[in-house]
């Protein structure tokens, strides 16, 4: 069954520095999701993009974040300038055309550590 | 705006009891509702999802889940549980736009660890 994958599964940082986080999408997908995990707290939507552009993005996704899908099968998640509040599992996910009730398949994370 | 509430963030069971956990949903208008199932060290992965009809469905592993609209639920049940279905499981909902399309953004619950004993 074709996945999400996500590289690295685990990256330290020195806060302040640029970090990219980077997603391989379900290859037919067309809808492709950032979310991130606090630990202890909930899983919080970061942005959505479609159609080479961003559709929604919450209060989270400021300026310090961008969101590129530089070819056909990446998509990447850059923080410019982190923070130790950065720190935290960044979950990707895809999904198919159908409409919102077709489920979004999810990678396995990134756990961003800030020092 | 939507919000899902999960009522019990830990559920400690034996084996082959049965085992149900809660989730509410707030929201103005229609939602989707989805469950979903973290391993450890993996990601999330979808156990069944309501979008509409019959208000029992039956997802993957034996869980199935009830919509209830007027209280505004959507509990995760299994009549037998395995060890193996120690994990955390999410409550999540989407709000389909007007138009029929969406963006999908999934709001989540605050998760329930469930660990299954011998």
């Amino acid at each position: 069954e074709p996945e999400v994958t996500q590289t690295p599964s685990h990256q330290v940082t020195q806060m302040g520095q640029e970090v990219i986080l980077r997603c391989v999408p379900i290859s037919n997908h067309l809808y492709f999701y950032w979310y991130r995990q606090i630990l202890g707290q909930k899983v919080e939507f970061l942005v959505s993009f479609y159609n080479n552009e961003i559709s929604e993005k919450s209060e989270i996704f400021d300026d310090q974040f961008s969101v590129e899908r530089p070819d056909g099968s990446n998509f990447t998640l850059k923080i410019r300038s982190t923070k130790l509040e950065d720190s935290a599992m960044y979950f990707c996910a895809s999904r198919g055309i159908q409409g919102a009730g077709q489920p979004q398949h999810f990678g396995d994370g990134t756990r961003l550590s800030i020092l | 705006a939507q919000s899902v509430t999960q009522l019990d963030s830990q559920v400690p069971v034996f084996e082959e009891a049965p085992v149900e956990l809660r989730c509410n949903y707030s929201s103005s208008v229609s939602v989707y509702l989805f469950w979903y199932v973290q391993y450890p060290n993996q990601g999330l992965q979808l156990l069944l999802k309501y979008l509409s009809g019959s208000t029992l469905v039956k997802g993957i592993n034996g869980f199935e889940a009830e919509f209830n609209k007027s209280q505004t639920s959507f509990h995760l049940r299994k009549p037998s549980v395995h060890i193996s279905d120690t994990a955390e499981y999410f409550c999540a909902v989407i709000r389909p736009n007007a138009g029929g399309t969406s963006y999908g953004k999934l709001t989540f619950g605050q998760g329930t660890i469930l660990t299954v004993h011998p």
